[in-house]
């Protein structure tokens, strides 16, 4: 069965610095697809950043950042020099059959 | 580009009663996604529709829940007769194709109040 877990259901980082935000998934499958999607408040969701599990390079945009780790099943998002503009869910998602989305970790960037 | 259009925005019923959302995807986007996010969860996927045909509807409730997507553009979803726990936000998402690397766009959701 697929599943994702977001254990950090919150939290805070001031501006300019750097913060991680986990993520552990389960999958019986091999080839799959990692995301990590931001919606901030009273806005539509957007996408942060992908990976493809066949990748072991990490994925990087800009200021976002990824650790994949496949044997653990792990996907951390770093963002790096935090901006208030970061404010917002940050949902992990994994793509087997369908798009399967963690809780969510709420994060709050503070000047 | 214009984006995933969803109408109404918010929208409250009382239980037992009947609602619709409409979604109109980014125009050439081939799949559509419908998602139910109830407070403090992330969302979850209702049905998939690739053109007009279903991909997949197995998180459906099929004895409430109802949805088409005529002519392979616009969709819409029903609910017949709302319960309390159907209190949440439906999203609407379309990408290029049902490619798992493709990446979803997703509208603004409406608002869905039980009471």
């Amino acid at each position: 069965a697929q599943t994702v877990t977001q254990s950090q259901p919150e939290m805070s980082v001031q501006e300019a610095e750097t913060v991680t935000l986990s993520c552990t998934y389960d999958t019986s499958e091999n080839n799959y697809y990692l995301f990590w999607y931001k919606q901030p408040p009273s806005r539509q969701m957007i996408l942060v950043i992908r990976q493809e599990a066949y990748k072991q390079q990490n994925a990087t945009e800009n200021r976002f950042s990824v650790n994949f780790q496949k044997a653990a099943k792990s996907f951390s998002l770093k963002i790096s020099d935090s901006q208030l503009g970061d404010t917002a869910m940050y949902f992990c998602a994994l793509v087997e059959n369908d798009m399967r989305f963690g809780a969510g970790t709420r994060l709050t960037v503070k000047p | 580009e214009a984006g995933v259009a969803q109408s109404p925005r918010y929208k409250i019923i009382e239980k037992r009663q009947s609602v619709a959302f409409w979604c109109n995807p980014i125009s050439g986007h081939a799949t559509l996604y419908w998602y139910q996010q109830i407070l403090g969860q992330g969302p979850k996927l209702l049905i998939q529709f690739q053109n007009n045909g279903v991909v997949d509807d197995s998180q459906l409730p099929k004895d409430r829940f109802s949805a088409e997507r005529l002519k392979g553009v616009d969709s819409t979803l029903k609910i017949q007769p709302a319960k309390l726990e159907d209190s949440a936000v439906y999203l609407c998402a379309s990408s290029l194709a049902s490619l798992d690397y493709n990446e979803q766009f997703f509208g603004p959701g409406t608002r869905l109040t039980v009471l």
